[in-house]
């Protein structure tokens, strides 16, 4: 099946780090990757759509100067956290879906914990 | 904004015993998909079902979609102590640009 590997799992640093979270997807082409922000206890929180060659699309609410995409490839989007402070401590997780049709699934990564101190 | 809402929250059962969650959604969908998602990991689909579509299965899984309740529901049969995981039901559709918004999720605890 789709894989989608997503890298670093866990990041620990000091407040005012800007931190860079990778999105790959392995085995298929993906024009489109989502990024996700999840508390604890709670649902997955889309933050923006990140489109291969194009600006991403955030949601209402996300500082897009704070969180950085970039979609450079068909099979690689980064988030970079700019500038982090302790409110940013999240899961970040990423997904991607490998055809235009919306009636696929979407895949994905196994998450990023950051823990900014 | 979330359009999902699960039911229930959590879930707590006997290993063997079937466990059932439901998620309700508000506007018009193309799908509506569940996801089980394990402590600290990400989501993994389980099953996606179209508009069209009123049920279908997957090993012990059963999804059932009613579009006129605007409702779905996920039943898992002779549950395991691996199905322990957070559930979440997740709509697309045109109303959200064809992305997905997730419900609330359902924390499932199977008891050994």
């Amino acid at each position: 099946g789709a894989v989608v590997s997503q890298h670093p799992s866990w990041v620990i640093c000091k407040s005012g780090t800007s931190v860079k979270i990778e999105c790959r997807s392995l085995d298929f082409q993906a024009t489109t990757m989502f990024w996700y922000r999840q508390f604890p206890k709670q649902s997955l929180m889309l933050m923006a759509t990140s489109n291969e060659g194009s600006k991403a699309t955030y949601e209402q609410g996300v500082e897009k100067d704070k969180f950085l995409i970039n979609h450079a490839s068909l099979t690689l989007s980064t988030l970079t956290v700019t500038s982090a402070h302790p409110e940013d401590s999240s899961f970040y997780i990423c997904s991607a879906r490998d055809v235009t049709s919306s009636n696929q699934p979407q895949h994905f990564g196994d998450g990023t914990r950051l823990s900014i101190l | 904004s979330q359009q999902g809402e699960e039911d229930p929250q959590a879930l707590s059962i006997q290993e063997g015993e079937n466990a059932t969650m439901n998620c309700s959604y508000k506007t018009s969908i193309n799908n509506l998909q569940w996801y089980r998602q394990n402590s600290g990991r990400g989501l993994v689909h389980l099953i996606l079902i179209r508009s069209n579509e009123r049920e279908k299965h997957s090993g012990r899984l059963r999804v059932t979609l009613d579009t006129s309740k605007k409702s779905s529901s996920l039943l898992i049969t002779a549950s395991r102590a691996a199905d322990t995981a957070s559930y979440f039901c997740a709509t697309n559709g045109r109303a959200a640009g064809n992305k997905l918004t997730f419900g609330g999720g359902t924390r499932v605890l199977v008891k050994p």
